[in-house]
């Protein structure tokens, strides 16, 4: 198994600019989410998914959108890039909701000029 | 999610156990201890999760103290593959919006050969 693989690794925006991260795991896992980690902080909670064609909004939803046509694939779009968007992206994807281990992607380092 | 406290930084050699502490002195009684770490760079790694009796697997060892306020992780030989943020979180399997985990500011545990 791949587990869960972020495209692209990194990435360099002018403001105002779009575009979409990838995320796909390869575990059938039911549940998926896109965190973001700022320098120095902890992860917040974006957007999530609980199965395919089920999403909500976490706790940061504002300037991105999501999708889950597929149980493997959960992108994330940017609809007007910020410099305020300058981050690090996570996605990470667990079983269900009451299974205790989530399994997290290798990142997607953003910038936004 | 009951609040968590952990000791921002810590060094341990090489070889030896390394023991974080982590304080959870509000913890509801249905409430686990997770732990995971994050080494630089790379999205978060669970370890380990337990609710009253201690636990280990391969990575570590939990210990949660009998009136469940704290618990200690236990890495039982450090290596310098060790070397990264651990954070540990409590919460409760399945009610956070999309099995959202909350990370704290966590320990940064360095390994000194």
């Amino acid at each position: 198994n791949a587990g869960v693989t972020q495209t692209p690794k990194f990435q360099v925006l002018k403001t105002g600019q779009s575009m979409t991260l990838q995320c796909a795991q390869d575990m059938n896992h039911e549940y998926m989410s896109w965190y973001r980690q700022d320098p120095g902080m902890g992860l917040r909670l974006i957007h999530y998914s609980v199965g395919a064609g089920i999403t909500d909004q976490g706790e940061v939803p504002n300037g991105y959108n999501v999708s889950r046509s597929t149980t493997e694939d959960f992108p994330l779009r940017l609809l007007s890039a910020a410099p305020s968007q300058t981050s690090v992206y996570f996605c990470a994807s667990t079983r269900g909701p009451l299974y205790n281990e989530q399994f997290f992607g290798p990142g997607t380092r953003l910038t936004v000029l | 999610d009951a609040k968590t406290t952990q000791p921002p930084s810590m060094d341990c050699a090489e070889g030896r156990a390394a023991n974080l502490p982590c304080n959870h002195s509000t913890i509801s009684g249905n409430e686990y201890v997770y732990w995971y770490r994050q080494i630089h760079s790379q999205g978060p790694q669970y370890i380990i999760h337990g609710l009253k009796n201690n636990e280990t697997n391969e990575m570590a060892s939990l210990i949660i103290t009998e009136d469940r306020k704290s618990s200690t992780l236990i890495l039982p030989h450090a290596t310098l593959r060790d070397t990264a943020v651990y954070y540990c979180i409590v919460r409760v399997p399945g009610m956070a919006a999309g099995n959202k985990l909350t990370f704290g500011g966590g320990t940064r545990v360095l390994v000194k050969p």
